[in-house]
């Protein structure tokens, strides 16, 4: 089993509809979440970044952490065509460098 | 453009030939890391420095893999005698970090990545 586990989907839904996509993860030590967007043959571009649990607003994303059930969730409201691209998700632990990431759910917004 | 920039963005090679990658970090930035990202998975953490000292290194980076940052800016990743399993994208990403441990909230946390170098090995 991976350390962190994400659907590669890929997720079709129209225009402004709500996305929620997950990550479950199995190292209960991870205590920093992000959410990263990358578009095809492009670097990753940090959308959101949490510590511990709780949730956490910017925009039309909001980012939950639910350390209980080792469980992260991205939610994107009113969604764009724009949003079209693979969402990642990484976490780290506290006392370390490596950011271990999902293999990434591919998104497509159509209009 | 301040962000972090790589060189070449595609690289073709023969197997057995070295390559070098090359990273310009944002400027001040004194965290550099190395990621390499296959096809349809995430990036895989490759190696961490603090200024010029590198201090971490993941089990993948084999003897054939080296990296610098000679003066705690720009960085390099070197891969000697390719494998056509090096086929990747390399990414490089900074921080401005400068704690030790990672502080919760501190802006310092966040990490920027480059637009990654492509290899492909023939």
């Amino acid at each position: 089993q991976k350390e962190v586990e994400q659907d590669p989907g890929p997720l079709s839904v129209p225009e402004g509809a709500i996305v929620s996509l997950n990550c479950t993860y199995s190292n209960s030590a991870f205590q920093y979440f992000m959410w990263y967007r990358q578009y095809s043959r492009k670097g990753p571009e940090l959308l959101m970044y949490t510590y511990s649990s709780g949730n956490k607003e910017d925009g039309r994303f909001t980012a939950q952490v639910d350390k209980s059930s080792k469980y992260i969730s991205l939610f994107i409201r009113d969604s764009q065509p724009s949003d079209s691209a693979t969402y990642l998700c990484a976490m780290k632990v506290q006392a370390g460098t490596a950011l271990i990431f999902g293999k990434g759910t591919t998104l497509s917004v159509s209009s | 453009d301040t962000g972090v920039s790589q060189d070449p963005r595609h690289k073709i090679t023969k197997r057995g030939q070295n390559v070098t990658f090359r990273c310009d970090p944002i400027s001040e930035h004194n965290r550099l890391y190395w990621y390499r990202q296959t096809l349809g998975q995430g990036p895989e953490f490759l190696t961490y420095f603090q200024n010029e000292a590198q201090l971490e290194k993941s089990r993948l980076l084999s003897d054939r893999f080296s990296a610098e940052r000679p003066k705690g800016s720009f960085s390099t990743l070197e891969i000697q005698r390719t494998e056509q399993g090096d086929s990747a994208m390399y990414l490089c990403a900074s921080s401005p970090g400068t704690a030790a441990l990672w502080v919760p909230f501190y802006s310092g946390n966040t990490i920027y990545f480059g637009e990654g170098s492509w290899l492909t090995v023939v």
